[in-house]
């Protein structure tokens, strides 16, 4: 069965930190794979998403995440942390139906 | 383009009553997912409509839980009885047909149930 499996739980860092969150999902075929945040009271929005092609991919506000298959990595990145970025980041991959499975989320929170 | 909604947005209601969700997708959306986030957790798929027609309905609690969409467009997901456990955001999603078989799912805001 697919699974998805987020090491930090509760993150805490200053502004201008670097960050790193960490995603290890396990499924044997194709995968599609997603980081998506929650800021608070907000719904949760697409950060980005992997298809295929350029494992290192891009999305909103600076966030980058980079798929490594011999891992089965799909790690969260960011040089440079706003206190804005305070959210719950969850990452998900989905199935051919199109199904997302998500981790259990990460908590960040930017101290000013 | 106005986003999925969802109502109502909290529900509070005694173990064993019923209650109903409503979702209304965005327009034009094939699929609808129901989702269920207890908190500290990820969201956990319910059901997956595809127009009017289930699709995957595999975690979905079906002596209690419940889900239609008739017309292919708004969804009700209800809940009868309650359970303590059935505590939780129920968040509807909505996707298009797009290419790759994978498509972007966008989310409501959620109705957040408490059960006493």
């Amino acid at each position: 069965a697919q699974s998805v499996s987020q090491h930090n739980h509760h993150v805490i860092l200053s502004e201008a930190a670097s960050l790193e969150l960490g995603c290890n999902y396990s499924y044997g075929g194709t995968v599609n794979l997603f980081w998506y945040v929650q800021y608070p009271g907000q719904h949760l929005q697409l950060l980005l998403k992997y298809f295929s092609g350029d494992p290192l991919v891009k999305g909103i506000k600076g966030f980058e995440a980079e798929f490594i298959k011999s891992k089965f990595s799909f790690n969260l990145r960011k040089p440079s942390v706003q206190w804005s970025d305070t959210a719950e980041y969850f990452c998900a991959v989905t199935s051919s139906t199109g199904k997302l499975i998500f981790g259990q989320g990460t908590t960040l929170q930017v101290k000013p | 383009e106005a986003g999925v909604a969802q109502s109502p947005r909290y529900k509070i209601i005694e173990k064993r009553q019923s209650v109903a969700f409503w979702c209304n997708p965005i327009s034009g959306h094939a699929t609808l997912y129901w989702y269920q986030q207890i908190l500290g957790q990820g969201p956990k798929l319910l059901i997956q409509f595809q127009n009017n027609g289930v699709v995957d309905d595999s975690q979905l609690p079906k002596d209690r839980f419940s889900a239609e969409r008739l017309k292919g467009v708004d969804s009700t997901l209800k809940i009868q009885p309650a359970k303590l456990e059935d505590s939780a955001v129920y968040l509807c999603a909505s996707s298009s047909m797009g290419g790759q078989g994978v498509h972007e799912q966008y989310f409501g805001p959620g109705t957040r149930l408490t059960v006493t």
